[in-house]
């Protein structure tokens, strides 16, 4: 069966410092993969989403960065870190064939102090 | 204005209350979903649906798609089943892997 793994679970970081999030698929080869960040308040928002190794595409400007190094690694990143990049951020997994169904990972709980 | 709106924003209920939730979205989409939020975060997908309706244990999703509508009843409601009930669409975009886009939530508290 398919799994979906973030980490770190939290994670409380200095304004102007670097982040990096990962997230890993298991079980499935050629996933559609995506992040998305849930603001305090606020609805979840799809920040970019990927169809294969090094394809990224970004949906909304901000400070943030994908890449896509390996087939099931997604790798969320900032070089400085802003108060407002605070939040929770989900990794998604779609499969290649069936653009509607996708599943979430855990979440990683993002305090930028 | 939002593509997806979502009522009540919160919901208190008595157990054992039959709950709807509603949703409602402004475009065309190729499918809908309902997700469930714990408290910790963690989200589950509940249902997808293009068309119709579906059932699965006390819960029912409905979708009306020429009127852009879509309702999640909870029957025989318990407290476990407090959480943040999450509707969200895939636009109709014209193909790609786009993301979903999402309501703001139903906090929904059922009381012992």
């Amino acid at each position: 069966s398919q799994t979906i793994h973030q980490w770190p679970a939290t994670l409380v970081q200095p304004v102007g410092s670097p982040l990096s999030l990962e997230c890993t698929v298991e079980g499935t080869s050629n996933p559609n993969l995506y992040w998305y960040r849930q603001a305090a308040g606020r609805g979840l928002q799809l920040l970019f989403y990927s169809v294969g190794i090094g394809q990224i595409s970004s949906e909304v400007p901000q400070n943030l960065s994908a890449s896509r190094p390996q087939d099931r690694q997604f790798i969320l990143s900032s070089k400085k870190l802003l108060l407002s990049d605070s939040g929770f951020y989900l990794c998604a997994w779609g499969a290649r064939n069936s653009y509607n169904e996708q599943f979430f990972g855990p979440g990683t709980r993002l305090t930028v102090l | 204005k939002n593509e997806v709106e979502q009522s009540p924003q919160n919901l208190t209920a008595q157990e054992g209350e039959f709950i709807t939730i509603n949703c409602s979205y402004s475009v065309g989409i190729s499918a809908l979903h309902w997700l469930q939020q714990h408290p910790g975060g963690g989200i589950v997908s509940l249902f997808m649906l293009s068309s119709g309706k579906k059932k699965h244990g006390r819960l029912i999703a409905t979708i009306n798609i020429q009127e852009k509508h879509s309702s999640l009843h909870i029957t025989a409601s318990h407290p476990r089943d407090s959480a943040v009930y999450i509707c969200a669409v895939r636009l109709m975009t014209g193909g790609g892997a786009d993301g979903l886009t999402f309501g703001k939530g139903t906090h929904l508290i059922i009381q012992p």
